[in-house]
């Protein structure tokens, strides 16, 4: 079955440093696509990342960029220059793949939850 | 911008009672999933939906039903409010198959006393 697992429950860092959540995926599928959401305190879940899994390249917005090792069926998210806005609950997330003619689902990971200190 | 908006920010119901979720989307997309989150549990599927009058359980479907009857709008019922679903609702749309990102709205936090 496939699997988002997140092991770091919560994580510090100060303000302009950079940092790395991990989250590593289980599938047997050669054709997934790997996200990242942030939830800060009022709820929303924001999109931040998307990586195809046929994608050579790290996937990179602003100061967000994409750490995937496929071998390793890692995907770890990178936050360059932490600002205290970044304070938030991260998801890791996986789009499964799709049988007969319904769309994909996500199936997320349990979320760390980032402080960034002044 | 995708705009996904849920009907209520805060809901207390009783027990027993019938409960309705409203979410709206206003771009179009043909997917609408409802999710419901828990802490430590990440969140989970309960239904989702490709198409205007289309459905298909997810994850957690027990003990609720949904309703597509126009593109725009996907409803979830709590046909017999219990304790158990005090949660966190969230909805989000999706354009396309496969679908890129999921759009979410802001969550209903219900609580069934």
């Amino acid at each position: 079955a496939q699997k988002i697992t997140q092991t770091q429950p919560g994580m510090f860092v100060q303000e302009k440093e950079a940092v790395t959540l991990d989250c590593t995926y289980d599938t047997s599928d050669q054709s997934y696509g790997l996200f990242w959401y942030k939830q800060p305190s009022s709820g929303e879940m924001i999109f931040l990342i998307y990586q195809g899994s046929y994608d050579e390249q790290n996937a990179t917005e602003g100061r967000y960029s994409l750490n995937f090792q496929k071998a390793r069926k890692s995907a770890n998210l990178v936050i360059s220059a932490s600002q205290l806005g970044d304070s938030a609950m991260y998801f890791c997330a996986m789009r499964e793949r799709a049988y007969g003619g319904a769309t994909n689902k996500l199936i997320f990971g349990t979320g760390t939850l980032l402080a960034v200190q002044p | 911008d995708v705009k996904v908006t849920q009907s209520s920010r805060y809901l207390v119901k009783r027990t027993g009672e019938k409960v309705f979720l409203e979410c709206v989307q206003d771009m179009d997309h043909e997917n609408m999933f409802w999710y419901r989150q828990d802490p430590g549990l990440g969140l989970r599927l309960i239904y989702f939906s490709y198409d205007v009058k289309m459905k298909e359980k997810g994850d957690i479907p027990e003990g609720y039903s949904v309703s597509r009857e126009k593109k725009e709008r996907f409803s979830l019922i709590l046909e017999s409010a219990s304790t158990n679903q005090t949660s966190m609702y969230l909805c989000a749309s999706s354009l396309g198959r496969p679908a890129r990102e999921q759009y979410f709205g802001p969550g209903t936090r219900l609580t069934v006393t």
